[in-house]
């Protein structure tokens, strides 16, 4: 039980580069998150996708785009990098959308030069 | 909205006390919870309160009031490994569901 999952743990981006964040969770959990951490800003959240096939806008969206692939996965997609989307991103998951416990992945430290 | 207040530093000493604070403002209160993340790690669940009063889990407690708006962390018996950032949560809704919104974090600094 590997519990939540992130790939990769690190990336340096160019400019206007794109790429995509992965996600999985292997605990059978209906939602699932994308938070962005930046320092003195605490978690913030960019993306969530209640249950399979559903997804909604967190705080902070734009730049970012989701794909909720089936009920263990759940990509990011960054599709034209800018030096503001520098940070650290975490993904999580919870058992429902209505619950209280929140599981997070390791994280995936973006740089955008 | 949602917004949540925490102090952004608490410093103490091995042995002692110490209570962070989070006041809240949400539309549609769920509950408030917890969480604890050390230096390069990831978030890791403490504690939540969805009724006012005292959750204890070990040397760590929680309180919540609701028509306060306000809820505390209580550690006890503090020891260097708690140093770490603990950031309260609320759940948020809008007409799609709910996700967890997280207040900026506390950085505690527990000192020998």
């Amino acid at each position: 039980n590997a519990g939540v999952t992130q790939t990769p743990k690190f990336q340096v981006l160019k400019t206007g580069q794109s790429m995509t964040l992965q996600c999985a969770q292997d605990m059978n959990h209906n939602s699932m998150y994308w938070y962005r951490q930046d320092p003195g800003m605490g978690l913030r959240l960019i993306y969530y996708s209640a249950s399979e096939g559903t997804t909604d806008k967190g705080e902070v969206p734009n730049g970012y785009n989701v794909s909720r692939l089936n009920k263990r996965e759940f990509s990011l997609r960054l599709e034209s990098a800018a030096p503001s989307q520098t940070s650290v991103y975490f993904c999580a998951s919870m058992l429902e959308v209505t619950g209280n416990t929140q599981y997070f992945g390791p994280g995936t430290r973006l740089t955008v030069l | 909205g949602q917004s949540l207040e925490q102090p952004s530093e608490v410093t103490a000493v091995e042995g002692a006390i110490v209570q962070i604070n989070c006041t809240y403002q949400t539309s549609g209160f769920y509950g408030l919870s917890w969480y604890q993340q050390h230096d390069g790690g990831a978030p890791t669940f403490l504690s939540y309160n969805a009724l006012d009063g005292l959750e204890e889990t070990g040397r760590f407690s929680s309180f919540l009031s609701r028509s306060d708006s306000y809820g505390y962390l209580l550690l006890q018996e503090l020891q260097m490994k708690d140093s770490a950032s603990y950031f309260c949560a609320v759940r948020a809704s809008n007409q799609a569901g709910t996700a967890l919104i997280f207040g900026k974090g506390t950085t505690l600094s527990v000192s020998s």
